[in-house]
């Protein structure tokens, strides 16, 4: 299977415990996508990579959230001190280079409850 | 601001019957726009998407989508129901020469009675 791969997919923790998610994109897509989804919203943005760089930051991106993408291969999105909103599903998608009509595939996403 | 709009969180049909999922846009520049359907315990799997090359877009599993300009719409729709197609469905859209964000709609949970 080539898709996009999250790890893990379920996360149980304690109210301000950190958690850190991993994702890894489509080998040859250069751009990646993290998204949130709480239950009965859609998918909200939350940041995006062009290869190591990340170019773009939604204000729902606290300080308490940090995302990375070293390599520009894998990304890991980390929260510091969790609070009981931060359950939700953290969704990864990746991107082919183009224009704006490049589909985004997404990840099984990763669960997180917070105790 | 983008965004889209979703009219309806659920909708039920009969197998067989006739699926309509409304979606509409706020853009002042039509704007790409995707559907996705999302299965339980599942990501976001593309469904269809638009990119200004045909107001009538055919996707994946018989569905289909118009582009409607006049409207600011871009309905969802399949002629015939079946059981496999009960999921959700999210339609999103991303400004053109903007964010590379998608904005999504609140989704659209589709229930197909036997």
């Amino acid at each position: 299977d080539t898709g996009v791969s999250q790890d893990p997919r379920h996360k149980i923790t304690k109210r301000g415990q950190n958690v850190t998610f991993r994702c890894d994109p489509i080998s040859e897509h250069n751009r990646l996508y993290w998204y949130r989804q709480t239950l009965g919203q859609g998918p909200e943005f939350l940041t995006y990579f062009q290869n190591e760089a990340q170019l773009e930051k939604s204000r729902l991106l606290s300080d308490r959230f940090s995302a990375e993408r070293p390599k520009g291969s894998f990304s890991t999105l980390e929260i510091q001190r969790t609070e009981q909103g931060d359950s939700a599903m953290y969704l990864c998608a990746s991107s082919p280079d183009g224009l704006g009509g490049n589909i985004q595939y997404f990840g099984a996403g990763t669960r997180l409850s917070v105790l | 601001a983008q965004s889209v709009t979703q009219l309806g969180s659920h909708v039920s049909v009969s197998e067989g019957a006739l699926v309509l999922l409304r979606c509409n846009y706020s853009s002042s520049v039509p704007p790409y726009l995707f559907w996705y359907v999302q299965y339980p315990n599942q990501g976001l799997q593309l469904l269809l998407k638009y990119t200004s090359a045909a107001t009538l877009v055919k996707g994946i599993n018989g569905f289909e989508a118009e582009f409607k300009k006049s409207e600011t719409s871009f309905h969802l729709t399949k002629p015939s129901a079946h059981m496999r197609d009960a999921a959700e469905y999210f339609c999103a859209g991303r400004s053109q020469g903007g964010s590379e964000k998608l904005v999504f709609g609140k989704g659209t949970k589709l229930t197909v009675n036997p």
